[in-house]
């Protein structure tokens, strides 16, 4: 079946600092590709998003590629700032039936001053 | 846009005391909807999803049930909860090719 494997945390940076939080996927067909963020005392929302293969999603400085050829879809950002603390969830969804959402486990992100 | 209300906010039971959870949606017709639970120190996992009133997809074995008894209404309930059902439990919901909109979560601590 389909599962989605994140780096695990958690992870601890300075502010300015570079961010990479790795992200891998196993799917059958052509999967779209999320990452969610989960801000302290907030619920999950859409960070940015991918839908075929060499899309690039971005949003607030993250950016993630689908790579189709290494099943990869790494979170990127090239300065964080402390207000960049949260955990993040990479997730895929096959858009078919259901169209279910399946997450990784998660990722918990510390910017320090 | 679709807004998700989810309650209660938190929720302390004893072990063996039945659960029911209600999460309703705002904004849309027909959607999916899913039930997460995330465990302490874990990810997102899918507990139930449903793709129309009455139809429940159950994706673990597990001491919980889902009912959809109407198009915006999804339930998650058990008769006799246990420790390992603590954890803190997340309503979504998706239409069409649309984003999932998750709900504020509800945390439950079985003790």
């Amino acid at each position: 079946g389909n599962s989605v494997t994140q780096m695990e945390g958690p992870v601890t940076l300075s502010e300015e600092a570079f961010l990479t939080i790795n992200c891998t996927y196993t799917a059958t067909g052509y999967p779209s590709l999320f990452w969610y963020v989960q801000y302290p005392g907030e619920g999950l929302q859409l960070l940015l998003k991918a839908t075929k293969a060499d899309d690039k999603g971005s949003n607030k400085g993250f950016e993630a590629t689908y790579r189709k050829e290494t099943t990869s879809f790494h979170l990127e950002k090239g300065s964080v700032q402390v207000s960049d603390s949260a955990v993040y969830f990479c997730a895929l969804s096959d858009l078919q039936g259901a169209q279910k959402l399946v997450f990784g486990q998660g990722t918990r992100l510390t910017i320090n001053p | 846009s679709q807004t998700i209300h989810q309650w209660p906010a938190t929720l302390v039971q004893p072990v063996g005391s039945p659960l029911s959870l209600e999460c309703t949606v705002e904004g849309t017709s027909n959607p999916n909807l899913y039930w997460y639970r995330q465990a302490a120190g874990r990810g997102l996992q899918l507990l139930f999803y449903s793709v129309g009133i009455g139809q429940i997809s159950s994706e673990v074995p597990q001491n919980l049930s889902a009912s959809r008894p109407q198009d915006r209404q999804f339930i998650l309930s058990s008769k006799k909860l246990l420790l390992s059902d603590s954890g803190f439990y997340l309503c979504a919901s998706r239409f069409l090719n649309e984003k999932l909109f998750f709900g504020s979560g509800t945390q439950l601590s079985v003790l």
